[in-house]
């Protein structure tokens, strides 16, 4: 099994670019969660996908950010504009549970992209 | 609504010493508690994970934990430290069976722990 594989590893841009971040999920997954890690508010959920349909986007920052998750196998997380102020890592987590809000399911994170914005 | 309080940004022990890290929660509702570990430049990986059955949770590479009701703790330890277990340690918090969105997991700040030889 591969993991969850999450592409790019490392993204630099600046300010006001348009970033796009990938997720390849593991496969038989139905859960998809999107998170955002900083030295100063730690990890935070961005947003939680069930059976590719967006349950909770409440931690999408504003109207900057945007998710999709077109089927099983992909989601993006899409920056546009980019400011320096998102720069952090993000880390994709997939996790299968029968019911889709069964918390007890273990999410299994991505490597994580560190993004950069200048 | 849940909260996890990690005390401690940063344990140093030495290799062989006993390791504890500190994880206190806050919830309405029972929870759910888990531990993540992160290694540098990786995702985090579950370590453990207590979800009402039995309080004593046994974990991988030699960790467990106590849920203690009381005192509304969670800490992990493990008897003898190795050099690999060097890395940053997560608590988590979900909302356990309560519905509703029981699949939020509310991480703490994280605790680097650091072994030296």
């Amino acid at each position: 099994d591969a993991g969850v594989i999450q592409s790019p590893r490392h993204e630099v841009t600046e300010m006001g670019q348009e970033v796009t971040l990938r997720c390849k999920p593991i496969s038989g997954h139905n859960s998809l969660f999107w998170y955002r890690q900083t030295m100063m508010r730690g990890l935070e959920l961005l947003i939680y996908f069930n059976n590719n349909v967006p349950i909770d986007d409440s931690g999408m920052p504003e109207d900057r950010f945007s998710a999709k998750m077109p089927n099983a196998s992909f989601s993006t997380l899409k920056i546009q504009p980019s400011e320096p102020r998102d720069s952090a890592v993000y880390f994709c987590a997939s996790s299968f549970g029968a019911s889709g809000r069964n918390l007890a399911d273990t999410q299994y994170f991505g490597p994580g992209t560190r993004l950069t914005v200048l | 609504a849940q909260s996890v309080t990690q005390l401690g940004s940063h344990v140093s022990v030495s290799e062989g010493a006993l390791v504890l890290l500190r994880c206190n929660y806050s919830s309405s509702v029972p929870p759910y508690l888990f531990w993540y570990v992160q290694y540098p430049n990786q995702g985090l990986q579950l370590l453990l994970k207590y979800t009402s059955a039995a309080t004593l949770v046994k974990g991988i590479n030699g960790f467990e934990a106590e849920f203690k009701k009381s005192e509304t703790s969670f800490h992990l330890t493990k008897p003898s430290a190795h050099m690999s277990d060097a890395a940053e340690y997560f608590c988590a918090v979900s909302g356990g069976r309560s519905g509703g969105s029981n699949y939020k997991l509310t991480f703490g700040k994280g605790t680097l722990l650091t072994v030296n030889p």
